[in-house]
């Protein structure tokens, strides 16, 4: 158990959808960053939020939204889902605004 | 569970060998540089880093090195084991992104017993 936890597990829901993965860091890391693998991007940044504010930003798309609450846990927004949405969906944290992360087991996504 | 691996370099060895597995990475400016194992199904778990003033550093079974004249970065593991068996990423932290890492694609290791 690496400390990060990601729920749920699985996902699998229909074309047009909304979904809301969520994640908590592990206890003391302020930073949380959402990654997407796919089998054929590999892993791709989408966001970072430190202690709440976003700080960065990858090549997210507008149908997807991200946030981090007070009590630091991160929620990943997925809406008008399409085919090619479905992916691992990673969380990932760090004590800092900095690298070295921990990352959760994912959340599968399946769109059908 | 399904492989994230299909279409990534391979690397296969016989289990008791050493592996070097290879990473060129992508910006000069980057400082700090991270591996990565993920097993099937699980998320990446961390093996080891290095920092960019570094050339050579060592853990348990494995060492990485750092060769910035030519961005190239390698980890090697010693007496490979069946367990060693996954996809391994290197990660770079680009300053100026506001530290997010940078992956590779990855290469599955593959040990035969």
């Amino acid at each position: 158990d690496s400390g990060v936890t990601q729920t749920p597990k699985h996902l699998i829901t229909a074309t047009g959808q909304r979904v809301t993965l969520r994640c908590s860091p592990r206890s003391g890391d302020l930073s949380v960053y959402w990654y997407q693998q796919s089998l054929d991007q590999g892993l791709q940044f989408l966001i970072q939020y430190y202690n709440g504010e976003e700080r960065a930003k990858g090549n997210i798309l507008e149908r997807f939204s991200a946030q981090q609450f007070p009590d630091l846990h991160s929620e990943l927004n997925l809406s008008s889902l399409e085919l090619g949405d479905s992916a691992l969906y990673f969380c990932a944290s760090s004590p800092r605004n900095s690298g070295g992360y921990t990352f959760g087991s994912g959340t599968r996504l399946t769109v059908v | 569970g399904e492989s994230v691996g299909l279409h990534l370099p391979t690397l296969s060895v016989q289990e008791g060998d050493n592996s070097i597995i290879n990473c060129a990475y992508s910006n000069s400016a980057s400082d700090y540089f991270i591996w990565y194992k993920q097993e099937s199904g699980k998320g990446p778990q961390f093996i080891i880093d290095i920092r960019s003033n570094m050339d050579k550093r060592q853990g348990q079974r494995v060492t990485v090195l750092l060769n910035k004249t030519v961005k190239h970065l390698s980890l090697q593991i010693a007496a490979t084991q069946p367990g060693d068996s996954a996809v391994y990423f290197c990660a770079e932290n680009i300053p100026t992104s506001n530290y997010k890492l940078t992956f590779g694609k990855g290469t599955l290791l593959t040990v035969n017993p």
